[in-house]
């Protein structure tokens, strides 16, 4: 079983809508949260971070972490189609210095 | 503001040769990684080095070589490449004292291997 899950999509969703992205986890040890971007032939990009249990909002962004759950989620508001793209979660352990990362989901949001 | 350039951007290799990807950053950060990425495996860690004159092991190290030449490089060398090797490479890297904050991903190596 991977560390880390994360639902593969495609998700495709109309222009404007809310878009929800998850990932759980298995390794209670995870205190780092964090959001990649991925265009297509490009490196991924950081989009948003979260230490430990809560929300984080970043203009159309809202990372949240359910430590109880194993359970994190990046909302994106008004969604365009410039937001289509790969998202990758990744996480880590306080002192482990490398990221541990899902597989990444893909979003294709339709004008 | 060039970040993180990784040489070269496609490579094709016959099975059994050898090549290196070069990677070079421009923000003084201390860590760097190499990673591959495969369809529906994920990033996944080959090596790392979290100062100049260290390098660790990540979860799939076996068939490479890396060496961190100084803080601003860190190369990764295939022996004898093999089919299996076949991925997009990824170089990263990060402040070692705020890793949390994330890395800066390098564009991308994309090798085949025939």
């Amino acid at each position: 079983q991977k560390e880390v899950e994360q639902d593969p999509g495609p998700l495709s969703v109309p222009e404007g809508a809310i878009v929800s992205l998850n990932c759980t986890y298995s390794n209670s040890a995870f205190q780092y949260f964090m959001w990649y971007r991925q265009y297509s032939r490009k490196g991924p990009e950081l989009l948003m971070y979260t230490y430990s249990s809560g929300n984080k909002e970043d203009g159309r962004f809202t990372a949240q972490v359910d430590k109880s759950s194993k359970y994190i989620s990046l909302f994106i508001r008004d969604s365009q189609p410039s937001d289509s793209a790969t998202y990758l979660c990744a996480m880590s352990e306080t002192g482990r210095r490398a990221l541990t990362f899902g597989s990444g989901t893909r979003l294709q949001v339709q004008p | 503001n060039a970040g993180v350039t990784q040489t070269p951007k496609f490579q094709v290799l016959k099975t059994g040769q050898s090549m290196t990807l070069q990677c070079a950053q421009d923000m003084n950060h201390n860590s760097m990684y190499w990673y591959r990425q495969d369809p529906g495996m994920g990033l996944r860690l080959i090596y790392y080095s979290a100062s100049e004159g260290t390098t660790d092991k990540g979860e799939v190290p076996n068939g490479y070589n890396v060496s961190r030449l100084n803080k601003r490089e860190f190369s990764l060398r295939l022996e004898s490449a093999a089919p299996s090797q076949t991925s997009v490479y990824f170089c990263a890297s990060s402040d070692g004292d705020r890793f949390v904050r994330g890395y800066t991903f390098g564009s991308g190596t994309r090798l085949t291997v025939v």
